[in-house]
């Protein structure tokens, strides 16, 4: 069984820099999130997928963010001109097509950034 | 985001005790709770789901579910060290998840 993964673990870059992260979901899980989470904070919801389709994004994610989900598959989540206020742990989870409000969301390991 | 609140911790408990953990939930339309355990410098593993108002177990955890107050409580049953950790409270929000700051759990031996 494998459950969601994400690459890479851990990102250290410099102010400037931009950023790929990726997230394979649960195979038969058609919807993809991505969240932020710092220190002490639950995570912050930034956009999700239904297979390839983005139906929403938070308005806290600024226009240096971007996300993609070709073929409904794997997601990659770029960050353009990192800032330090970017550092935060970024996390993928996926959910089938169950109960409303979503169904059950399973999260991946992480990507830890650090912005120096 | 739809404002989700947990009692603030830590909450430290002795080893066979139960804690409890509570969750409040501002959208009265809100309609599936979840709680993750977290622990340190790892991402949220779920460990309880519910949908309709009243208790719902699975092992050693309870979760407890009013939506006339919109109020979601945990217990954990029996407490072990092992559920050290930081518990997090979801709501959902259309089909993404309001999550709470966390209440850190502590289980002294």
């Amino acid at each position: 069984d494998t459950g969601v993964s994400q690459d890479p673990r851990h990102k250290i870059t410099k102010r400037g820099q931009n950023v790929t992260f990726r997230c394979d979901p649960i195979s038969e899980h058609n919807r993809l999130y991505w969240y932020r989470q710092t220190l002490g904070q639950g995570p912050e919801f930034l956009t999700y997928f239904q297979n390839e389709a983005q139906l929403e994004k938070s308005r806290l994610l600024s226009d240096r963010f971007s996300a993609e989900r070709p073929k409904g598959s794997f997601s990659t989540l770029e960050i353009q001109r990192t800032e330090q206020g970017d550092s935060a742990m970024y996390l993928c989870a996926s959910s089938g097509a169950g109960t409303s409000g979503g169904g059950e969301q399973f999260f991946g390991p992480g990507t830890r950034l650090t912005v120096l | 985001q739809k404002e989700v609140e947990q009692n603030s911790g830590p909450l430290s408990v002795p080893e066979g005790a139960i804690a409890s953990l509570n969750c409040t939930y501002s959208d009265r339309g809100s309609q599936s709770f979840f709680w993750y355990r977290q622990y340190s410098g790892k991402s949220p593993e779920l460990i309880m789901f519910i949908y309709s108002n009243g208790d719902k177990e699975d092992g050693r955890f309870t979760a407890q579910l009013n939506k006339a107050s919109q109020y979601v409580s945990l217990l954990i049953r029996d407490s072990q060290p092992s559920d050290s950790a930081t518990y997090l409270c979801a709501v959902n929000d259309d089909y993404k998840l309001s999550f709470g700051a966390g209440t850190t759990v502590t289980v002294r031996a």
